[in-house]
């Protein structure tokens, strides 16, 4: 099946900062997402983005299908900014998301 | 966007007994919803797939048996764990698409299972 590496594992920032979240995967997706869990456990969904560029407040995301590789961006990050971000993806032909292991980012005061 | 709801938010039981989980789409019609389970510290792993009106599909190493998947409408499926044991404590999250090849997945806030 398809295989999804997210970096950095953990990250640290200081409030304020900006950061950058990377999602390789192994093959043609149809489908690639962007969570945020938050301390409860809840999936926040941050942008659907199997290609191209989307913004949303201070995030944004860019996928590059062709490069299988997709980046989260985060600035000026805030405390609330922490918890886990997950990248899970489709991939062509199959019916199931299949996630990464997360980036765990802590933003600290 | 849609939005997932799941009761209960958190259970405990006794080695041995059944709890059944629901998972509603409260604003859509779910064709396909998905369960999934997160160990402490891990990603999620997905458990089944099941489409409404048929039976579950599930992954490799899950025990249907143990594992009951329902469908039986377009905006609820449960999941009951049978016999449950202290090995089956873990965090359950549901999911739902709109349509068989609907693109985005929207999440439930998930039901922590402790088996004592």
């Amino acid at each position: 099946g398809i295989q999804v590496e997210q970096s950095p594992p953990d990250l640290i920032l200081q409030e304020g900062a900006n950061s950058t979240l990377r999602c390789n995967f192994s093959d043609s997706v149809n489908n690639l997402q962007w969570f945020h869990q938050n301390p409860w456990g809840q999936l926040i969904n941050l942008f659907y983005i199997p290609s191209g560029t989307k913004q949303n407040g201070r995030l944004s995301a860019t996928t590059v299908a062709t490069e299988r590789y997709s980046l989260l961006y985060i600035s000026s990050s805030q405390t609330t900014d922490s918890g886990v971000y997950f990248c899970a993806v489709r991939g062509a032909g199959s019916y199931q998301l299949t996630f990464g292991k997360g980036t765990k980012l802590s933003v600290i005061p | 966007g849609a939005v997932v709801s799941q009761h209960p938010s958190w259970v405990i039981c006794k080695s041995g007994t059944s709890v059944k989980i629901e998972c509603r789409s409260l604003d859509f019609q779910a064709t396909t919803m998905f369960w999934y389970r997160q160990f402490p510290k891990q990603s999620l792993m997905l458990m089944a797939t099941s489409n409404e009106g048929s039976k579950a599909t599930y992954e490799q190493g899950v025990e249907k048996d143990k594992f009951l998947i329902n469908h039986a409408s377009l905006t609820l499926s449960t999941l009951t764990v049978t016999s449950a044991h202290p090995e089956d404590s873990s965090f359950y999250i549901c999911s739902a698409r709109d349509s068989p090849i609907g693109n985005e997945q929207f999440f439930g806030p998930g039901t922590r299972l402790t088996v004592l």
